[in-house]
C-alpha cells in the first residue's frame, strides 16, 4: 500500500457543527502532516507530527484540533468554522528523512456554510 | 522568512518544451521537489533532487539545480495537453523539521 488515504473527499458543515477529518497511510511513515490549500495556492502547513508526537502547529486557531491515534491514523477536527476556512485539506505522510517520502492524500474539500 | 518564488504563469504549445523557474531561501535545504496539481485533485510527486546533484533526468523531466544562486528549474520536453496543471517547487527546511514549504505555483497552460 503506497498510498494516503483521507475521508470523507467532500464535507458541508454548519459554523455551528463539529466534524473529522480522517487520514491513514500503512507505509510505515513516521511523519504526518496537515496542509490547507486555498483554490489556486499553495498549500500551507498546519500541523507536523512526528513519532505520534505534535512536533510543529503553525499559529493554526484553537478550531482546529488535530490529534494521531497511531502511526498510521492521523485525524483533524473541526468545531466552530469560519466560511473562510472552506478549502481542500490535504494530508501527507513521509518517512522523516526527506528524499522521496513524502505522499500526498486526494485532500477533504471542505465547505464551511 | 521562508519564501520559495515561482512566476505564476506559462503558456506553450504542444511539442514544445516547457521551463518552469523557481528560487528557494534556505541554503541548507537538503531535497528540493517539484509537485503537479491538476484541477480538483491532490499533489502528485514529479521529480526530486538531492541538493549536491546538478542535475537529474526523468524520461521527459530535467531537473537543473543551481546552488548558488538558489534556483531551481523544471523541464519537460515535448509537452502535451495533458501537462496543464499547476506545478509548485517545494523544499524542506530544517527548521520546519521534515515539512515541505511549497511555492506559489506555476499554471502551466498548453494548447493544440
Amino acid at each position: 500500500d503506497t498510498e494516503v488515504t483521507q475521508t470523507p473527499k467532500h464535507l458541508v458543515m454548519g459554523m455551528t457543527n463539529k466534524k473529522s477529518l480522517k487520514c491513514e497511510q500503512h507505509m510505515g511513515h513516521r511523519a504526518m502532516y496537515w496542509y490547507k490549500q486555498k483554490a489556486k495556492k499553495p498549500p500551507e502547513l498546519m500541523f507536523v507530527y512526528s513519532y505520534e508526537k505534535l512536533s510543529i502547529n503553525e499559529s493554526v486557531p484553537s478550531r482546529f484540533s488535530p490529534e494521531c491515534p497511531n502511526s498510521s491514523l492521523l485525524n483533524l477536527h473541526l468545531h466552530a468554522l469560519q466560511p473562510e476556512d472552506s478549502a481542500l485539506y490535504l494530508c501527507a505522510s513521509s518517512q522523516g528523512t526527506g528524499s522521496n517520502g513524502y505522499t500526498f492524500g486526494s485532500g477533504t474539500r471542505l465547505t464551511v456554510v | 522568512g521562508e519564501d520559495v518564488e515561482q512566476s505564476l504563469f506559462l503558456s506553450v504549445r504542444e511539442g514544445d518544451s516547457s521551463v518552469i523557474n523557481c528560487t528557494y531561501t534556505d541554503s541548507s535545504s537538503t531535497y528540493l521537489y517539484w509537485y503537479k496539481q491538476e484541477p480538483g485533485a491532490g499533489l502528485q510527486l514529479l521529480t526530486y533532487i538531492f541538493s549536491n546533484m546538478d542535475m537529474k533526468q526523468d524520461q521527459r523531466l530535467t531537473v537543473l539545480l543551481n546552488k548558488k544562486d538558489k534556483h531551481l528549474s523544471l523541464r519537460i520536453a515535448d509537452t502535451q495537453t495533458g501537462d496543464s496543471a499547476i506545478y509548485f517547487c517545494a523544499e524542506r527546511l530544517n527548521q520546519a523539521g521534515t515539512a515541505l514549504i511549497f511555492g506559489k505555483g506555476t499554471t502551466l497552460s498548453v494548447s493544440s
